[in-house]
């Protein structure tokens, strides 16, 4: 069972416009996540994260809510831009030491 | 430092071949993962090491999956004999501790003909 749910496998967005990606999680334990960005043949990059303490980050164009309650973070990038064209990757851990667990990823292809 | 390091970026090998996979981690780092990214299945943990030390292997999909780590600076994946689905991009990550940021090499696209 997926612990880790991104339910949209791609996303197309106009440049300029806000792109926001989603992410559910079922697991309780988690208390720390992750967004990563993946261009084509390269490994994934970390881009913004947030603690369970938190219910909002922000770096720059990128915003990362999460809502303990329904178990669910999203990703804003705004505005969005060509090149943030790329596969995007939610991760969450738990304080037990134990691996980050990614979900699918969801392609965001930003069009000029 | 140079980040994490993996050989070789491409390898094409015929079904029953062997094949090893090679990572450097990134100096310092105590916790190394193995993932296997694929279509259906995303990035998924093969296993993990900390301190050099197996962890947990319950990703390794198979027994022809096996993986080491000598020393703290030099892990293997192995696979042997190789077969068509094993197929996919096989990346290698280091982090600090297991639960904190990992930081990915660039992978190893793998295709078993």
């Amino acid at each position: 069972d997926q612990q880790v749910k991104q339910n949209s496998p791609s996303l197309s967005v106009q440049e300029g416009r806000i792109s926001i990606l989603n992410c559910d999680y079922t697991n309780s334990m988690f208390d720390y996540f992750l967004w990563y960005k993946k261009y084509p043949a390269e490994g994934p990059t970390f881009l913004i994260s947030i603690s369970s303490i938190k219910d909002k980050n922000e770096d720059g164009r990128f915003t990362v809510f999460l809502n303990k309650s329904a178990k669910h973070l999203s990703l804003h990038i705004v505005p969005s831009q060509p090149g943030d064209s790329a596969v995007y990757f939610c991760a969450a851990s738990d304080t037990g030491n134990t691996p980050l667990v990614f979900g699918k990823g969801t392609r965001l292809s930003v069009i000029a | 430092d140079a980040g994490v390091i993996q050989s070789p970026r491409h390898e094409v090998t015929e079904m029953g071949q062997e094949v090893t996979l090679r990572c450097k981690p990134i100096s310092g780092h105590n916790s190394l993962f193995w993932y296997r990214q694929t279509m259906m299945r995303g990035l998924e943990l093969l296993i993990y090491f900390n301190n050099n030390v197996p962890i947990d292997d319950s990703g390794m999909p198979e027994d022809r999956f096996s993986a080491k780590m000598p020393n703290a600076s030099f892990s293997t994946l192995k696979i042997q004999p190789s077969e068509p689905r094993d197929s996919a991009v096989y990346f290698c990550a280091s982090s600090p501790t297991a639960n904190t940021e990992a930081f990915f090499g660039q992978g190893t696209r793998l295709t078993v003909v």
